[in-house]
Protein backbone atom coordinates (compact mmCIF):
# COMPACT_ATOMS: atom_id res chain seq x y z
CA UNK A 1 0.00 0.00 0.00
CA UNK A 2 0.74 3.35 0.10
CA UNK A 3 2.74 4.88 3.09
CA UNK A 4 5.24 7.35 4.14
CA UNK A 5 7.94 6.79 6.30
CA UNK A 6 9.65 10.03 8.20
CA UNK A 7 12.44 10.11 10.48
CA UNK A 8 12.35 9.87 14.25
CA UNK A 9 12.28 12.83 16.28
CA UNK A 10 12.47 14.84 18.60
CA UNK A 11 15.13 16.94 16.71
CA UNK A 12 16.32 19.63 18.99
CA UNK A 13 18.34 22.26 17.33
CA UNK A 14 19.74 25.73 18.80
CA UNK A 15 18.18 29.31 16.73
CA UNK A 16 19.84 29.48 13.29
CA UNK A 17 20.72 26.13 12.72
CA UNK A 18 20.34 24.19 9.31
CA UNK A 19 16.81 21.67 9.61
CA UNK A 20 16.47 18.67 7.73
CA UNK A 21 13.46 16.19 8.29
CA UNK A 22 14.05 13.41 5.91
CA UNK A 23 10.61 11.57 4.21
CA UNK A 24 10.35 8.82 1.93
CA UNK A 25 7.39 7.32 0.66
CA UNK A 26 6.01 4.17 -1.02
CA UNK A 27 3.56 4.36 -3.10
CA UNK A 28 2.04 2.88 -6.99
CA UNK A 29 2.11 5.90 -9.17
CA UNK A 30 2.92 9.38 -9.04
CA UNK A 31 0.87 10.80 -5.68
CA UNK A 32 1.20 14.82 -4.74
CA UNK A 33 3.15 15.35 -1.73
CA UNK A 34 2.89 17.76 1.24
CA UNK A 35 4.11 19.04 4.58
CA UNK A 36 1.78 19.71 6.96
CA UNK A 37 3.02 21.39 10.27
CA UNK A 38 0.99 21.64 13.50
CA UNK A 39 1.84 24.01 16.36
CA UNK A 40 1.27 23.37 19.60
CA UNK A 41 -2.70 23.02 20.81
CA UNK A 42 -3.33 23.98 16.75
CA UNK A 43 -4.48 21.69 14.03
CA UNK A 44 -2.25 21.02 10.94
CA UNK A 45 -2.06 23.75 8.00
CA UNK A 46 -0.67 23.07 4.99
CA UNK A 47 3.18 23.90 4.65
CA UNK A 48 4.10 23.11 1.75
CA UNK A 49 3.36 21.34 -1.71
CA UNK A 50 4.71 19.70 -4.64
CA UNK A 51 2.57 17.63 -7.49
CA UNK A 52 5.22 16.62 -9.77
CA UNK A 53 8.51 14.99 -10.14
CA UNK A 54 11.43 18.09 -9.41
CA UNK A 55 8.78 20.73 -8.20
CA UNK A 56 9.95 22.70 -5.38
CA UNK A 57 7.34 23.39 -2.56
CA UNK A 58 8.61 26.56 -0.70
CA UNK A 59 6.57 28.56 2.10
CA UNK A 60 8.31 30.55 5.01
CA UNK A 61 11.61 29.66 4.35
CA UNK A 62 10.98 25.85 4.59
CA UNK A 63 11.39 23.79 0.88
CA UNK A 64 11.16 20.69 -0.69
CA UNK A 65 11.80 18.99 -3.77
CA UNK A 66 10.02 16.04 -4.85
CA UNK A 67 12.82 13.43 -6.15
CA UNK A 68 11.15 10.99 -7.96
CA UNK A 69 14.59 8.47 -8.31
CA UNK A 70 14.70 8.41 -4.54
CA UNK A 71 11.24 8.61 -3.83
CA UNK A 72 11.85 10.91 -1.18
CA UNK A 73 10.56 14.86 -0.36
CA UNK A 74 13.06 16.08 2.50
CA UNK A 75 11.84 19.39 4.21
CA UNK A 76 14.61 21.95 4.45
CA UNK A 77 15.18 25.63 6.34
CA UNK A 78 18.25 27.34 6.31
CA UNK A 79 17.79 29.13 9.68
CA UNK A 80 15.32 27.76 11.99
CA UNK A 81 13.42 30.22 14.59
CA UNK A 82 12.20 29.27 17.80
CA UNK A 83 8.80 29.85 16.44
CA UNK A 84 9.24 26.84 13.95
CA UNK A 85 8.75 24.85 17.27
CA UNK A 86 6.14 21.88 16.21
CA UNK A 87 5.09 18.73 15.38
CA UNK A 88 6.04 18.18 10.80
CA UNK A 89 3.82 15.84 8.66
CA UNK A 90 5.03 14.89 5.74
CA UNK A 91 1.98 13.29 3.52
CA UNK A 92 1.26 12.02 0.13
CA UNK A 93 -2.24 11.88 -1.80
CA UNK A 94 -3.09 11.08 -5.25
CA UNK A 95 -4.68 13.65 -7.15
CA UNK A 96 -7.15 11.30 -9.34
CA UNK A 97 -8.25 8.98 -6.98
CA UNK A 98 -10.61 8.71 -4.42
CA UNK A 99 -7.94 8.26 -1.61
CA UNK A 100 -7.06 10.33 1.48
CA UNK A 101 -4.17 12.17 2.84
CA UNK A 102 -1.81 9.09 4.07
CA UNK A 103 0.66 10.72 6.70
CA UNK A 104 3.68 9.53 8.22
CA UNK A 105 4.03 10.00 11.89
CA UNK A 106 5.47 13.06 12.76
CA UNK A 107 8.47 14.52 13.49
CA UNK A 108 8.46 17.11 16.77
CA UNK A 109 11.00 19.99 16.24
CA UNK A 110 12.16 22.01 19.46
CA UNK A 111 14.32 24.85 18.67
CA UNK A 112 15.89 26.46 21.59
CA UNK A 113 17.12 29.71 22.07
CA UNK B 1 -8.80 30.07 12.15
CA UNK B 2 -8.83 27.25 9.29
CA UNK B 3 -12.36 27.68 9.58
CA UNK B 4 -13.18 24.41 10.56
CA UNK B 5 -14.76 24.06 13.85
CA UNK B 6 -14.90 21.30 16.05
CA UNK B 7 -16.91 19.97 19.14
CA UNK B 8 -16.38 19.51 22.08
CA UNK B 9 -12.44 20.48 22.26
CA UNK B 10 -12.28 17.95 25.21
CA UNK B 11 -14.28 14.85 26.72
CA UNK B 12 -13.76 12.48 29.69
CA UNK B 13 -15.63 9.85 29.95
CA UNK B 14 -15.79 5.46 30.69
CA UNK B 15 -15.25 2.48 29.31
CA UNK B 16 -18.22 1.54 27.67
CA UNK B 17 -19.88 4.89 26.87
CA UNK B 18 -20.87 6.50 24.10
CA UNK B 19 -19.42 10.22 22.48
CA UNK B 20 -20.43 12.35 19.28
CA UNK B 21 -18.06 14.31 17.94
CA UNK B 22 -19.29 17.18 15.80
CA UNK B 23 -17.46 18.81 13.01
CA UNK B 24 -18.51 21.80 10.78
CA UNK B 25 -16.42 22.10 7.98
CA UNK B 26 -15.48 25.45 6.23
CA UNK B 27 -17.77 27.21 4.08
CA UNK B 28 -18.46 25.67 0.80
CA UNK B 29 -16.38 22.68 1.40
CA UNK B 30 -18.40 19.41 0.34
CA UNK B 31 -15.61 16.79 2.12
CA UNK B 32 -15.43 16.15 5.45
CA UNK B 33 -12.30 13.78 6.69
CA UNK B 34 -11.88 12.28 10.30
CA UNK B 35 -8.46 11.44 11.24
CA UNK B 36 -7.16 9.60 14.76
CA UNK B 37 -4.16 11.25 16.41
CA UNK B 38 -2.42 8.79 18.76
CA UNK B 39 1.09 8.49 20.26
CA UNK B 40 1.85 5.86 18.75
CA UNK B 41 -0.06 5.23 15.55
CA UNK B 42 0.35 8.62 14.40
CA UNK B 43 -2.38 9.88 12.45
CA UNK B 44 -4.55 7.47 10.86
CA UNK B 45 -7.56 8.24 8.70
CA UNK B 46 -10.75 7.05 9.72
CA UNK B 47 -13.36 8.03 6.86
CA UNK B 48 -14.19 10.43 4.10
CA UNK B 49 -17.71 11.91 2.89
CA UNK B 50 -18.36 13.97 0.43
CA UNK B 51 -21.65 15.92 0.51
CA UNK B 52 -23.04 13.92 2.49
CA UNK B 53 -22.42 10.06 0.92
CA UNK B 54 -19.53 8.02 2.46
CA UNK B 55 -16.54 8.31 -0.27
CA UNK B 56 -13.22 6.00 1.27
CA UNK B 57 -12.64 4.16 4.32
CA UNK B 58 -9.67 3.61 6.34
CA UNK B 59 -8.83 1.92 9.50
CA UNK B 60 -12.44 2.65 11.29
CA UNK B 61 -13.26 0.27 13.95
CA UNK B 62 -16.92 -1.51 13.85
CA UNK B 63 -17.61 0.58 16.92
CA UNK B 64 -17.05 3.79 15.21
CA UNK B 65 -19.91 5.45 12.72
CA UNK B 66 -19.84 8.94 11.22
CA UNK B 67 -22.30 10.53 8.86
CA UNK B 68 -22.47 13.46 7.06
CA UNK B 69 -25.88 16.07 7.10
CA UNK B 70 -27.85 17.76 4.06
CA UNK B 71 -25.99 21.03 6.22
CA UNK B 72 -22.83 19.58 5.57
CA UNK B 73 -21.63 19.66 9.09
CA UNK B 74 -20.28 15.73 10.01
CA UNK B 75 -20.73 13.41 13.09
CA UNK B 76 -18.46 10.99 14.69
CA UNK B 77 -19.66 8.16 16.78
CA UNK B 78 -17.73 6.15 18.99
CA UNK B 79 -19.31 3.33 21.23
CA UNK B 80 -18.70 0.93 23.54
CA UNK B 81 -15.37 3.27 24.26
CA UNK B 82 -12.31 1.67 25.45
CA UNK B 83 -9.14 3.18 26.97
CA UNK B 84 -7.27 2.52 23.23
CA UNK B 85 -9.71 4.76 22.68
CA UNK B 86 -8.11 7.89 23.82
CA UNK B 87 -6.54 10.06 20.98
CA UNK B 88 -7.28 13.35 19.43
CA UNK B 89 -9.57 12.92 16.73
CA UNK B 90 -9.27 15.79 13.90
CA UNK B 91 -12.02 16.73 11.31
CA UNK B 92 -10.43 18.60 8.14
CA UNK B 93 -12.37 19.65 4.72
CA UNK B 94 -11.63 20.71 1.29
CA UNK B 95 -13.74 21.89 -1.51
CA UNK B 96 -14.14 18.72 -3.27
CA UNK B 97 -13.73 15.01 -3.19
CA UNK B 98 -10.26 14.52 -4.73
CA UNK B 99 -7.29 16.96 -6.44
CA UNK B 100 -4.79 18.15 -5.03
CA UNK B 101 -6.50 20.50 -3.16
CA UNK B 102 -5.44 21.49 0.55
CA UNK B 103 -7.06 19.84 3.24
CA UNK B 104 -8.16 22.68 6.23
CA UNK B 105 -8.11 20.79 9.45
CA UNK B 106 -10.05 21.62 13.05
CA UNK B 107 -8.35 22.15 16.35
CA UNK B 108 -9.44 18.82 17.58
CA UNK B 109 -11.61 16.96 20.07
CA UNK B 110 -9.28 14.99 22.60
CA UNK B 111 -11.26 12.13 24.08
CA UNK B 112 -9.82 10.63 26.94
CA UNK B 113 -11.45 6.98 28.16
CA UNK B 114 -10.63 6.40 32.18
Amino acid sequence: GNSVTQMEGPVTLSEEAFLTINCTYTATGYPSLFWYVQYPGEGLQLLLKATKADDKGSNKGFEATYRKETTSFHLEKGSVQVSDSAVYFCALRFPNRNTPLVFGKGTRLSVIA
Amino acid sequence: DSGVTQTPKHLITATGQRVTLRCSPRSGDLSVYWYQQSLDQGLQFLIQYYNGEERAKGNILERFSAQQFPDLHSELNLSSLELGDSALYFCASSQTGVGTGELFFGEGSRLTVL
